[in-house]
């Protein structure tokens, strides 16, 4: 079976230009979620997909960060403009429901490294 | 926010067990205890969950002790590979809420 797809795998860009990142889940997943991983911190929630619906975007900043899942397959997170501290790499994963129940386990795709200069 | 304290650091000697604590005082009854690792430059990658029973699988063992305020990962013969950082999560069988802490950082000495 596939992984977590995730595109681009890096990326430089200067302060205030825009970027987007693509993630295609593990086919059949309900759930998507966006981490954003500092380097030397653990991933940080940006915002949790169920279908094509917000769950959780409570840690996204919402005044340069956006994201969309239009159709509930894959999904886009966008930062526009970009601040030096956006540097990161930006993870997306996915899990499956058992019955209607969360399965346990979220996979990951390899990562998307952002450098803002 | 991270419901979980764990340690910044351990170390580990090859074919020991590794014992990695986690404190989740304030875990409520509907949460679960779940462990991944990252290895450098990969993604998460999922090791365990339990609920209130310890738990095993091929890769390692569950201990939550009987109030769940505190859980322990075993990896029974840590080998040079499980050199990672762990994290420990508790989140709602939704799975919303899966906030990543700081983890510990196990480094396996040969």
């Amino acid at each position: 079976e596939a992984g977590v797809a995730q595109s681009p795998r890096y990326k430089i860009i200067e302060k205030r230009q825009s970027v987007a990142f693509w993630c295609n889940p593990i086919s059949g997943h309900a759930t998507l979620y966006w981490y954003q991983q500092i380097l030397g911190q653990g991933p940080k929630l940006l915002i949790q997909f169920q279908n094509n619906g917000v769950v959780d975007d409570s840690q996204l900043p919402k005044d340069r960060f956006s994201a969309e899942r239009l159709k509930g397959v894959d999904s886009t997170l966008k930062i526009q403009p970009a601040k030096l501290e956006d540097s990161a790499v930006y993870l997306c994963a996915s899990s499956s429901r058992v019955g209607g129940f969360f399965a346990g386990e979220l996979f990951f795709g390899e990562g998307s490294r952002l450098t803002v200069l | 926010d991270a419901k979980t304290t764990q340690p910044t650091s351990m170390d580990c000697a090859e074919g020991r067990a590794a014992n990695l604590p986690c404190n989740h005082s304030t875990i409520s009854g509907n949460e679960y205890v779940y462990w991944y690792r990252q290895i450098h430059s990969q993604g998460p990658q999922y090791i365990i969950h339990g609920l209130k029973n310890n738990e095993t699988n091929e890769m390692a063992s569950l201990i939550i002790t009987e109030d769940r305020k505190s859980s322990t990962l075993i990896l029974p013969h840590a080998t040079l590979r499980d050199t990672a950082v762990y994290y420990c999560i508790v989140s709602p069988y939704t799975g919303n809420q899966f906030y990543f802490g700081t983890g510990t950082s196990l480094t396996v000495i040969p």
